[in-house]
């Protein structure tokens, strides 16, 4: 069954803590991606891997750092130096054709 | 700084209705446009794609592109309740990346 998955569905951060988000694909596609979205917003970019081993800074990096260290996993940590974490993030992937697919997206909220 | 902008509604229109969204964009070098629909507390899921001028149609689907007035619009025919979600355009980046600029999405209001 392809598709992309998101691990957990909800997460909580304690103040001071770093998070990790789980992004997890097996359709094959070489590019990933992470967004955030806030209510009533539309999607903003933190970071995007075209290849393996490679990543870029989106719209919003500062706060949150990745890896892609294989093709099927593009992990996200939100770290204690993003001060407004809550939000619904979601992790899409890509074959070509700038067509991104998504995940079901994780809610992270603070405690 | 490129920018995807639509009405955030919300458009309300009775079932059966056509509902009409429009998205224009900034940067004229975008090539390809995306149409996502977001249920509330879901995921986009990708409804419609459209690279060239002119409609493209997909069930009840229609998408339009005019380059030239860097709008593109989403048509829904025999709307539902079905139908009623956030809907968002996105844009490519035009450099090259597979980078998508997403509108604010018009929420759209199907009523029986």
């Amino acid at each position: 069954d392809g598709g992309i998955t998101q691990s957990p569905k909800y997460l909580f951060r304690k103040e001071g803590q770093n998070v990790t988000l789980s992004c997890e694909q097996n359709l094959n596609h070489d590019a990933m991606y992470w967004y955030r979205q806030d209510p009533g917003q539309g999607l903003r970019l933190i970071y995007y891997s075209q290849i393996v081993n490679d990543f870029q800074k989106g719209d919003i990096a500062e706060g949150y750092s990745v890896s892609r260290e294989k093709k099927e996993s593009f992990p996200l940590t939100v770290t204690s130096a993003q001060k407004n974490p809550t939000a619904f993030y979601l992790c899409a992937s890509s074959s070509g054709g700038n067509i991104q697919y998504f995940g079901a997206g994780t809610r992270l909220s603070v405690l | 700084q490129k920018e995807v902008e639509q009405n955030s509604g919300p458009l309300s229109v009775p079932e059966g209705a056509i509902a009409s969204l429009n998205c224009t964009y900034s940067d004229r070098g975008s090539q390809s446009f995306f149409w996502y629909r977001q249920y509330s507390g879901k995921s986009p899921e990708l409804i419609m794609f459209i690279y060239s001028n002119g409609d493209k149609e997909d069930g009840r689907f229609t998408a339009q592109l005019n380059k030239a007035s860097q709008y593109v619009s989403l048509l829904i025919r025999d709307s539902q309740p079905s139908d009623s979600a956030t809907y968002l355009c996105a844009v490519d980046g035009s450099s090259n990346t597979g980078k998508l600029i997403f509108g604010q999405g018009t929420t759209l209001q199907v009523k029986p």
